[in-house]
């Protein structure tokens, strides 16, 4: 069973509409919890950090889910920007982070 | 802002040689990662480092080895370069304690034939 899971997509989602994406782990000693954001050919950026209480930044929200081993990323009013991959990402344990393999998401016109 | 710089974005090498990839970061972290990225996948953890001189293995470090002589440099080694590291290589670094993410240098794209 791989440490981070996520559904690869492609999530296919018109302008303007709402679209949230889970993540599972299995380590749960887990501590610290990221999404991070890739675009195609381009390295992965910090898209935002995921606390315990849920945090909001803009038209994003992340939640996290100790009890169940799960974070979520909602993106409202979706921009055709917000095409990309998104990585969930997961530390504790050792000192590197683990990331998932990515759910790719493609907003259309 | 943190930079972490990849010495080249794009590198193709031929079976057998010896290759060097180097990354550099400019914010003083203890903290230096490698990971190679596929499509499938994803992010997979070669070497880390802590401090220099100090290094852990990953989760595949097979074929590779590393050097931190300065903390400001990382550098990943294939010692025989074979087809299966066609690969995105990805330098990261942090600061102690992993609670604010990685950066993440541009990457370098080696191709080896």
């Amino acid at each position: 069973r791989k440490e981070v899971e996520q559904d690869p997509g492609p999530f296919n989602v018109p302008e303007g509409a709402t679209v949230a994406f889970n993540c599972t782990y299995s380590n749960s000693a887990s501590q610290s919890f990221f999404w991070y954001r890739q675009d195609c050919r381009k390295e992965p950026k910090l898209l935002m950090s995921v606390y315990s209480s849920g945090n909001e930044d803009g038209r994003f929200t992340a939640q996290l889910n100790r009890a169940s081993q799960y974070i979520s990323l909602l993106i409202r009013d979706s921009k055709l920007s917000d095409s990309a991959t998104y990585l969930c990402v997961v530390g504790g344990g050792r000192r590197a982070l683990t990331f998932g393999s990515g759910t790719r998401l493609q907003v259309q016109p | 802002d943190v930079k972490v710089t990849q010495s080249s974005r794009y590198l193709v090498k031929r079976t057998g040689e010896k290759v060097f990839l180097e990354c550099v970061q400019d914010m003083d972290h203890e903290n230096m990662f490698w990971y190679r990225q596929d499509p499938g996948l994803g992010l997979r953890l070669i070497y880390f480092s802590y401090d220099v001189k100090m290094k852990e293995k990953g989760d595949i470090p097979e074929g590779y080895s590393v050097s931190r002589e300065k903390k400001e440099r990382f550098s990943l080694i294939l010692e025989s370069a074979s087809t299966n590291q066609t690969s995105m290589y990805l330098c990261a670094s942090t600061a102690p304690g992993q609670l604010y993410g990685y950066t993440f240098g541009s990457g370098t794209r080696l191709t080896v034939v």
